[in-house]
């Protein structure tokens, strides 16, 4: 059974590009999360969904990101323009229920130049 | 109100020891408190859970300790190995009210051989 997927496993882009990371929830799960992970601020949350719609999104550090679920099995999280602050590992998890136990893909390592 | 502390942020210990590592938390609304393993380029799995109707759970080597009155709650692993290497999560949330978790700073625990 497939768990949580996110694509790409690593980006290297420049300072001022947009960026996209995407995610598969696992099937039947209900909520969405989108991490973000670096040493000096540990596990953030960025934003959740709940059936697709956005529950929480006060994590997300500015108007430059953007997250969207368009539908149960994908979401989406821009960063436009992206800095190089933005360099961390992005992680998306799902889960039946936002209390519940969440399933962790394998991240996205981006790395803004 | 929401914070989860969780203490040390790094440990060292040789094979055999037992690390303990511990996190306290403010809402007493919470009722649902998990841990959290992730290895070095993975994303965070869960590796045991507490309710407070208990003061202590044991999954194998691994064993959380749960103190309601003072509102902490630790991570104690038997006879550690160099395959418990990793940074283990403390959370909480309010399961009842579907409240999703808030995950504390990590700890970053190797086992020397």
């Amino acid at each position: 059974d497939a768990g949580v997927i996110q694509s790409p496993r690593h980006e290297v882009t420049e300072m001022g590009q947009e960026v996209t990371l995407r995610c598969k929830p696992i099937s039947g799960h209900n909520s969405l999360f989108w991490y973000r992970q670096t040493m000096m601020r540990g596990l953030e949350l960025l934003i959740y969904f709940n059936n697709n719609v956005p529950i929480d999104d006060s994590g997300m550090p500015e108007d430059r990101f953007s997250a969207k679920m368009p539908n149960a099995s994908f979401s989406t999280l821009k960063i436009q323009p992206s800095e190089p602050r933005d360099s961390a590992v992005y992680f998306c998890a799902s889960a039946w229920r936002p209390a519940g136990e969440l399933f962790f893909g394998e991240g996205s390592r981006l790395t803004v130049l | 109100q929401q914070q989860v502390k969780q203490s040390p942020q790094s440990l060292i210990v040789q094979k055999g020891g037992i690390p303990i590592i511990n996190c306290a938390y403010e809402n007493t609304a919470f009722d649902y408190f998990p841990w959290y393993q992730q290895f070095p380029g993975k994303g965070p799995a869960l590796l045991i859970a507490i309710r407070p109707d208990v003061s202590e759970k044991k999954e194998g080597r691994f064993t959380i300790s749960f103190n309601k009155s003072a509102k902490q709650f630790s991570l104690h692993i038997m006879d550690s190995q160099p395959g418990d290497s990793a940074t283990y999560f403390c959370a909480a949330s309010k399961e009842t009210s579907g409240s999703r978790l808030t995950f504390g700073e990590g700890t970053q625990l190797t086992v020397n051989p």
